[in-house]
């Protein structure tokens, strides 16, 4: 079985860029969730699909962050324009039911603003 | 406070040797509990969901006290493969929500 999948695993961008991360998940899973890491922080959550409807965005920062899951299938994660702050590693994950935390992460995509 | 707090660590100790970790979580209305594990420069993994009436698995031994608000890690017989961070792990709020919320990790490093 192939693990979620994320592209690029590595971006650096120039501050006030555009860059787009996408996620694969698991075949199946209808839950896809993105978190990241700033460094010297914990992880935290940024939103929840389920299939192509947000379930919860409480955690995206701010509307410089535009996440879509079209077909309900791959995601995307746009940062459109990017500032320093957003530099870290990007995490994508998926489970196949609600409430199920056995999520599966990706191996992230790191992110660099300069 | 933070949501989740970790023992800060690193914890540098030989192999075969036993390790605890402490984790303090805030929001008493946190459902469930989890350790992960993240190699470095890797993503996390589920080590194992931590319940109230207290889990192994193999070497590790996880337990929740709800009323003191921790959860615990612990390591028997120490390898080197165990020699990464350690992530305490919180589903914080109700039915409704399936965010996890993460502590900042307590690094391990088995020392041969």
């Amino acid at each position: 079985e192939a693990g979620v999948t994320q592209f690029p695993s590595h971006s650096v961008i120039e501050k006030g860029q555009t860059v787009t991360l996408r996620c694969d998940p698991i075949s199946g899973h209808d839950n896809l969730y993105w978190y990241r890491r700033v460094m010297g922080k914990e992880i935290k959550f940024l939103l929840h699909f389920v299939k192509e409807s947000k379930q919860d965005e409480s955690g995206m920062p701010n509307n410089r962050f535009l996440a879509e899951r079209t077909g309900g299938t791959y995601s995307t994660l746009k940062v459109q324009p990017a500032e320093l702050e957003d530099s870290g590693v990007y995490f994508c994950a998926s489970s196949p039911r609600q409430g199920n935390y056995g999520y599966t992460f990706g191996s992230g995509t790191r992110l660099t603003v300069v | 406070r933070k949501e989740v707090e970790q023992d800060p660590g690193p914890f540098n100790v030989p192999e075969g040797a036993t390790v605890a970790f402490n984790c303090t979580y805030s929001n008493s209305a946190s459902q469930s509990f989890f350790w992960y594990r993240q190699d470095c420069r890797k993503e996390p993994k589920l080590l194992m969901s931590v319940y109230s009436s207290g889990n192994e698995d193999g070497r590790f031994t996880a337990q929740l006290n709800r009323a003191s608000q921790y959860i615990s890690l612990l390591i028997r017989d120490s390898k080197l493969s165990d020699s990464a961070t350690y992530l305490c792990v919180v589903n914080p709020a109700g039915a409704g929500s399936y965010q996890l919320t993460f502590g900042k990790g307590t690094k391990l490093s088995v020392i041969p």
